[in-house]
């Protein structure tokens, strides 16, 4: 079965530093998303990306966060500079449409990010 | 705002019927899904509910009442593996998806 692939598993980083985090969604899928999870805590929408551009981005999303799609595979996310509050898991996830419809998102298996 | 509320945790008996419970305030709706997600994994897609009624996926169904905003998650021959967290997720007017605190299930032998 077709899976969403995400590397690192667990990355530790000081604080202030810059960190990506890699995803390889489902070939034949278009819309890809960031989320992330705190530890204990409900799963929040970053941002959705479809045809090379942002389609949505949550109030989370801010300055320190970019996503890039760098070649026909990877989808990425950059936090310029890391905040202890940033230490979450962060699941990449990918669905065939975005919109109307079961818009099934498959979900990668994660990267935990440990800000120190 | 928008809003889902679940129980955030529930226990059942190995062999047993659960029913988890999802309420939800949005602003649009574009269907509602339920999710699992095991401790320190991914959330894994169980059911789409867009219309009134009852779908069923084995020993899983969901139910959706739209003029009531609710919908719930049955489980039944509840087997060890079950324990997980459950996820309800609206999509809303926008089609993002909103999503609930998760309900944390645990089975007893």
């Amino acid at each position: 079965e077709p899976e969403v692939t995400q590397t690192p598993s667990h990355q530790v980083t000081q604080m202030g530093q810059e960190v990506i985090l890699r995803c390889v969604p489902i070939s034949n899928h278009l819309y890809f998303y960031w989320y992330r999870q705190i530890l204990g805590q409900k799963v929040e929408f970053l941002v959705s990306f479809y045809n090379n551009e942002i389609s949505e981005k949550s109030e989370i999303f801010d300055d320190q966060f970019s996503v890039e799609r760098p070649d026909g595979s990877n989808f990425t996310l950059k936090i310029r500079s890391t905040k202890l509050e940033d230490s979450a898991m962060y699941f990449c996830a990918s669905s065939e449409r975005g919109g109307s419809g079961a818009n099934v998102l498959t979900f990668g298996a994660g990267s935990r990010l440990t800000v120190l | 705002g928008q809003h889902i509320d679940q129980p955030t945790e529930m226990t059942a008996t190995e062999g047993a019927i659960v029913q988890i419970n999802c309420t939800y305030q949005t602003s649009g709706f574009n269907g509602l899904f339920w999710y699992q997600q095991h401790a320190g994994e991914a959330p894994t897609f169980l059911s789409y509910n867009v219309l009134d009624g009852l779908e069923e996926k084995g020993r899983f169904s969901s139910f959706l009442s739209r003029s009531k905003g609710y919908s719930y998650l049955l489980l039944k021959e509840l087997q060890m593996k079950d324990s997980a967290s459950y996820l309800c997720a609206v999509m809303d007017s926008n089609y993002q998806l909103i999503w609930g605190a998760g309900t944390k299930l645990i089975i007893k032998p």
